[in-house]
């Protein structure tokens, strides 16, 4: 399995300010993806992160409320930008590794929750 | 859009099995049933997949229909831990390894 962590794990903040979320994975994954949940929602996905390449936004997503750095293999940041009362969600990132058999499965951080106020 | 209809909840008693049940009738034939769940505050936990054939681990199994329009995942001996959110979700190379979440099944297991 794979082991990702995320800081911070919570934080409080004032609309208008920005927040980087930080993702790391303890194994070299190709693949990153930042999922959204908000309060009493499911998940929704809000890019997937290559690195070396910009990030691939889903519908409703966008690169500058949303920025994404992907350095290296094992770790990625996702920058909330600009935060209001409705960016208050769980922000969590999302790897796929591989189970043997060559099938993968997506393992998930523990989620960063955040509240703008 | 999420493909998969899912009851919104369910409840069964502690000790008892868990069935819990999900509607994939437009599946395409590369796409997989996987079974993810998240317990209050945590992220997603995959339980378990498959393709056409049933299939079972340490955690549940999964019966999928022969038409493979539906599934289901049983939880055989439910504990209090097992309370969460369930999700259903097709996975196919048209999707890459991208996940959409449907609104799942909030499962509680009485004591």
């Amino acid at each position: 399995s794979a082991v990702i962590s995320q800081k911070p794990s919570r934080d409080i903040c004032q609309r208008g300010t920005s927040l980087t979320i930080q993702c790391q994975v303890d194994s070299q994954v190709t693949m990153m993806f930042w999922y959204r949940q908000q309060p009493g929602q499911s998940l929704t996905l809000i890019a997937t992160a290559n690195q070396g390449s910009e990030a691939t936004y889903e519908s409703g997503f966008v690169i500058d409320k949303f920025p994404i750095s992907r350095p290296n293999l094992t770790f990625s940041t996702l920058t909330v930008s600009n935060m209001s009362p409705e960016d208050s969600s769980i922000y969590l990132c999302s790897v796929p590794h591989p189970r043997g058999g060559g099938e993968e499965t997506q393992y998930f951080g523990p989620g960063t929750r955040l509240l703008v106020l | 859009d999420a493909k998969t209809t899912q009851p919104p909840s369910m409840d069964c008693a502690e000790g008892r099995a868990a069935n819990l049940p999900c509607n994939h009738s437009t599946i395409s034939g590369n796409e997989y049933v996987y079974w993810y769940r998240q317990i209050h505050s945590q992220g997603p936990q995959y339980i378990i997949h498959g393709l056409k054939n049933n299939e079972t681990n340490e955690m549940a199994s999964l019966i999928i229909t022969e038409d493979r329009k539906s599934s289901t995942l049983i939880l055989p001996h439910a504990t209090l831990r097992d309370t969460a959110v369930y999700y259903c979700i097709l996975v196919g190379k048209s999707s890459g390894d991208k996940l959409t979440f449907g609104t799942g099944t909030r499962l509680a297991v009485r004591p």
